[in-house]
């Protein structure tokens, strides 16, 4: 059970638009529609920003989508605020009922 | 609005063994969901430790698996981590959280106890 790869950091401008990639196998990832994302304040729990690789929970907002492609997930975050600079997990299901989370990404508002 | 509250020593010697409690409110634990632990050590990423059901049926992280035991009391509305021969590598903030049946992303959480693993 390897952690799923995901980039150390991206950054971005407010208004702007940044992905996070979360790459895994076809054993997780490319095998399940089972991706979801979070993400973490410093000193905060983590907090379910999309599941089911697309769906987002209710108050989540629109400027958040996840999509997938074999075996790499992707968040995209459009319209970048300040308030997004956070820690970013991916989390996948990888059968035998276990889970999965990605290293994390730290996102930058510049 | 369901809210879990974590609970257990903070300081946990070396081979000992570590045990904390998740006490739900806001929701019964007999609804369908399943039950999570997860764990993050300082300044790391974060480790899926294993869940729980209400009738009693787990899943373990298999690096974890010799270790750990997730129990549930439904009188008390709450679920349980013990984790044995614990070491240094086992020091963290341990998370309890919830998976609605069907679906997957955690979506309450605790907000986390640190539990240090030191003599």
């Amino acid at each position: 059970q390897s952690a799923l790869t995901q980039p150390r950091s991206v950054s971005g401008s407010p208004g702007q638009s940044v992905t996070i990639s979360c790459t895994g196998t076809s054993r997780d990832v490319g095998g399940y529609n089972y991706v979801s994302w979070y993400r973490q304040y410093p000193g905060k729990a983590p907090k379910l920003m999309i599941y089911d690789v697309t769906k987002r929970p209710s108050g989540v907002p629109d400027r958040f989508s996840g999509s997938k492609s074999g075996n790499t997930a992707t968040l995209t975050i459009s319209g970048l605020q300040a308030e997004d600079e956070a820690d970013y997990y991916c989390n996948s299901y990888e059968g035998s009922n276990a889970y999965v989370f990605g290293t994390g990404t730290m996102v930058t508002v510049l | 609005q369901v809210q879990l509250q974590e609970s257990g020593p903070g300081l946990v010697k070396p081979s000992g063994t570590l045990s904390l409690t998740c006490v739900v409110s806001g929701d019964s634990i007999s609804s369908s969901y399943w039950w999570n632990w997860v764990r993050q050590p300082p300044g790391k990423g974060l480790e899926w430790i294993g869940e729980i059901y209400h009738r009693g049926d787990t899943n373990y992280n298999a690096s974890l698996k010799s270790r750990v035991t997730i129990s549930v009391d439904k009188s008390k509305n709450q679920f349980s981590l013990r984790l044995s021969s614990v070491t240094a590598a086992d020091t963290a903030v341990y998370y309890c959280a919830r998976i609605l049946t069907g679906t997957t992303g955690f979506d309450n959480w605790g907000q986390g106890t640190l539990v240090t693993v030191s003599s």
